[in-house]
Formats: structure tokens, sequence, C-alpha cells
């Protein structure tokens, strides 16, 4: 079946800009994470969705950082004023829900890289 | 607070020999462990689990890692390199509370040599 997609592949910036990242889970997955892969800082966590519900935001390194999502499927991360450090691959997962599964396991897309001029 | 650590950054072994990653975590509640690989330009992908029932987890790929509680570690083996298994590896914790974060060591780079 379809894995997670992410879109664009590939997304080059003047400082700045706005930029919105699109994440497509899993059909049937109602839990969807961000995560953020640079150099400088490895994989670190940003956000998670539980439905349309974000209880864990914790990982959102500013408040030009912000991602929603709708209908319980697609989100879209979105960073306000580009910087160059926001430059890095952004990667989205998903998974059912512990009740559903029983299990616990994430689905990470192949990734947005973002690089910021 | 919840973290891993893996030990060296690159790991380089050759072909036909044993693969040991290294990974210590540290967790206030029992843990959920897992080990990623991920290959160049692409995602993560899942190579095995620990949930807390046996404690030697056997995954994809011929890859196996053992929980030692004594040592608070989740250390990921293959007893014969292969060519493709070149990758980066990354080990993460999350808690045993359902759908959590996950937290990522800083990964290792496996070499192999022909």
């Amino acid at each position: 079946g379809a894995g997670v997609s992410q879109s664009p592949s590939n997304k080059v910036t003047e400082k700045g800009k706005d930029v919105e990242l699109r994440c497509d889970p899993i059909s049937g997955h109602t839990a969807l994470y961000w995560y953020r892969q640079s150099l400088g800082q490895g994989l670190e966590f940003l956000i998670y969705f539980q439905g349309n519900s974000a209880p864990d935001k914790s990982g959102l390194p500013s408040d030009r950082f912000s991602a929603e999502r709708t209908g319980g499927s697609v989100s879209t991360l979105t960073i306000q004023r580009t910087q160059q450090e926001d430059s890095a691959v952004y990667l989205c997962a998903s998974s059912l829900a512990w009740a559903t599964s029983g299990t616990y396991e994430q689905y990470f897309g192949p990734g947005t890289r973002l690089t910021v001029t | 607070a919840q973290s891993v650590t893996q030990l060296g950054s690159h790991v380089s072994v050759s072909e036909g020999a044993l693969v040991l990653l290294r990974c210590n975590y540290s967790s206030s509640v029992p843990p959920y462990l897992f080990w990623y690989v991920q290959y160049p330009n692409q995602g993560l992908q899942l190579l095995l689990k620990y949930t807390s029932a046996a404690t030697l987890v056997k995954g994809i790929n011929g890859f196996e890692a053992e929980f030692k509680k004594s040592e608070t570690s989740f250390h990921l083996t293959k007893p014969s390199a292969h060519m493709s298994d070149a990758a980066e590896y990354f080990c993460a914790v999350s808690s045993n509370f359902g759908n959590e974060k996950l937290t990522f060591g800083t990964g290792t780079r496996l070499t192999i040599i022909p």
C-alpha cells in the first residue's frame, strides 16, 4: 500500500520568505509526527497530532513554526520568515492509534529538504 | 526525560564480519526502544523494536538487538555484514504510554569494506 508521502521533495527559498511543507500520512493512521533532521542538531521532534489536535507541540523551535492537520489526514508545516538555520530535512511520520494496533510503530516519509539562501 | 547515546558516529567493518552498533538509553519509565536505518536521500525505515516482550528482538535484514536493563543498553548486531548494510543507523526511545514522540540518538554511519 501507499506509504507516507511528503511534498515538495526539495524546496529552496530566500531568507525571510514563508514556506509550507505537506505530509500525507498512511490512510487510517490517526497519529502524525513532524521531525527535523539537520547536521548540527540531529533528528529532533517538532510536533505530534492525534486526529486534528496537537497534544504535544513542545519541539517547535519558535513561533515562526506552526502546523495544522485537517480531516484527520493531511498536515501542513508552515515556517514564516525563514532563516538560514531553518535549513534541514523535515520528516513526517504516521502511526496507528495505540488502542487500535496494540503496538507502536511510526512510518516515515522521504522528507522535504529545505534550503534557505 | 528520555535520551539515547550512540557510541561511535562512524563504524567500518569488513564484508562478512560482525556488525555491532552501540546504543545506551536513559529513561525514568520502562522504555520502548527502536532501531531505524536511513539510506541516502531516503526516510527512516524501522529495523526492529523492543516493547517489553522478549528481550532479544529480531528484525529485518538479519539484524537483532538485545535489551539489557542492567546495562541500559540496546545494541544492534548482525553476524555477517553485507555491502547493502551501508547506511546510517539511529537508535530511538519513547515512553510506554502509547503514541509518543521518539527521541533519537545522533546516529552511526556504517561503512562496509569490500
